[in-house]
């Protein structure tokens, strides 16, 4: 069973930037599966970050890009502000079937 | 902009089967070019990806519940919908259906819905 792997929490500081990562128990993460990034607030349905790897939705903010970083999906935030404290998963395509990370939870402190 | 919006019994019995429809507005299913898909949340985890259909008829789901899974689509009534069988208190949670361009993308939610089975 393909398991993906996300940080479960990470702390940022206003202000700050931070870079949550998405690892495939297949081996290295490449463009090929299509990293999807997701942002969950506490009592609302996900929303679209980036699909991908890199791509922004029309409604991403600037701050949040999307990368491959050693071996692996990442997301970074820059210019951390206090709304971006939310869960956030990673979605990789495996050639048909579509597999979530388990969550990082982002505090902003 | 696609907007979803599930509907369905918020309370199954177990050993039933769970049905949700997909009903889709501001786009055509028919269109094409759109993967249409069920996820689910257990209450407090992660998200875990149902499976997804075209307009076609294709499917794809998620190995670990294939054997319990159908989803149809209504193109008449730009719908989509899920059945899931022999539900088990496992299988209590927030239901999403969504939308994406191609299948490796998902970019629309709906709200979601909270299912629950119980006797």
């Amino acid at each position: 069973q393909t398991v993906v792997t996300q940080e479960p929490s990470l702390t940022v500081s206003p202000g700050g930037t931070v870079t949550l990562t998405c690892a495939s128990s297949t081996g290295a993460v490449t463009s090929g599966y299509y990293p999807n990034w997701f942002q969950q607030k506490p009592g609302q349905a996900p929303r679209a970050l980036i699909y991908s790897t890199s791509n922004k939705h029309s409604w991403t903010p600037a701050r949040f890009s999307g990368s491959l970083l050693g071996g692996k999906a990442a997301l970074t935030l820059s210019g951390v502000q206090p709304e971006d404290e939310a869960e956030y998963y990673c979605l990789l395509y495996y050639g048909g079937a579509l597999v979530f990370g388990g969550g990082t939870k982002l505090t902003v402190l | 902009q696609v907007q979803l919006q599930e509907s369905g019994p918020g309370l199954v019995k177990p050993s039933q089967t769970l049905s949700l429809t997909c009903t889709v507005s501001g786009g055509s299913i028919s269109s094409g070019g759109y993967y249409w898909s069920w996820i689910r949340q257990h209450p407090g985890k992660g998200l875990e990806w149902i499976g997804y259909i075209y307009y076609s008829g294709s499917t794809y789901y998620n190995p670990s519940l294939k054997s319990r899974v159908t989803i149809s689509v209504d193109t008449s009534k730009n719908q989509f919908s899920l059945k899931l069988s022999s539900v088990t208190a496992a299988d209590t949670a927030v239901y999403y259906c969504a939308s994406g361009v191609g299948a490796t993308t998902i970019d629309y939610w709906g709200q979601g819905t909270l299912v629950t089975v119980s006797s």
